[in-house]
């Protein structure tokens, strides 16, 4: 089962930030927090992923907070191909590979 | 590097027919996954190898399901005989071991049709 919880659905305009919210209130402490993201008739791609610190890549950032409860991960400047289901997943289990549980996901829109 | 390749893209076939879906992750990636999307379901595990050695097959649905991994190269995903609920989109993707950021990287996915 997912260990995240999100919006089904978000909107936003173009060129805006995106915060897409996420909760994991049961993260255990040798779990990470990974961010996918699925474009309609694709196949999920890796945008993110941390553990305790905020972090950031040339696609997007990750804010954790301090008790690793929930994170938000930022899209700086969205755009129309930003449109996309994001998936907030928990790693699973202590071994070097851990299953990934995709969950529903938040559907975001980007707007002209 | 061209990224994990899946064929077919598209698959119609008829309830009761043998269907292979295949797979060619990218080189020099040890762990393999094959995925089943359903509007109902989401996207769910099906099958992992690590090294062509099957490690977690609890996600198969049932026994008309197989998978293989011949060699580094390839894997197939078999299902005998079909049936109209098997209708889904299967993704395959694949990870190398020395990858600390745990990526998985998927292919375009084959969209199967069970009439």
């Amino acid at each position: 089962d997912a260990k995240t919880t999100q919006p089904p659905s978000m909107d936003c305009a173009e060129g805006r930030a995106a915060n897409l919210p996420c909760n994991h209130s049961t993260i255990s402490g040798n779990e990470y927090v990974y961010w996918y993201r699925q474009i309609h008739s694709q196949g999920p791609q890796y945008i993110i992923h941390g553990l305790k610190n905020n972090e950031t890549n040339e696609m997007a950032s990750l804010i954790i907070t301090e008790d690793r409860k929930s994170s938000t991960l930022i899209l700086p400047h969205a755009t129309l191909r930003d449109t996309a289901v994001y998936y907030c997943i928990v790693r699973v289990g202590g071994s070097t590979l851990g299953r990934l549980y995709f969950g529903r996901g938040t559907q975001l829109t980007v707007w002209p | 590097d061209a990224g994990v390749i899946q064929s077919p893209r598209h698959e119609v076939t008829e309830m009761g027919q043998e269907v292979t879906l295949r797979c060619k992750p990218i080189s020099g990636h040890d762990y393999l996954f094959w995925y089943r999307q359903t509007m109902m379901r989401g996207l769910e595990l099906l099958i992992y190898f690590n090294n062509n050695v099957p490690i977690d097959d609890s996600g198969m649905p049932e026994d008309r399901f197989s998978a293989k991994m011949p060699n580094a190269s390839f894997s197939t995903l078999k299902i005998q005989p079909s049936e109209p609920r098997d209708s889904a989109v299967y993704f395959c993707a694949s990870r190398e071991i020395e990858d600390n950021t745990d990526t998985q990287y998927f292919g375009p996915g084959t969209r199967l049709t069970v009439l």
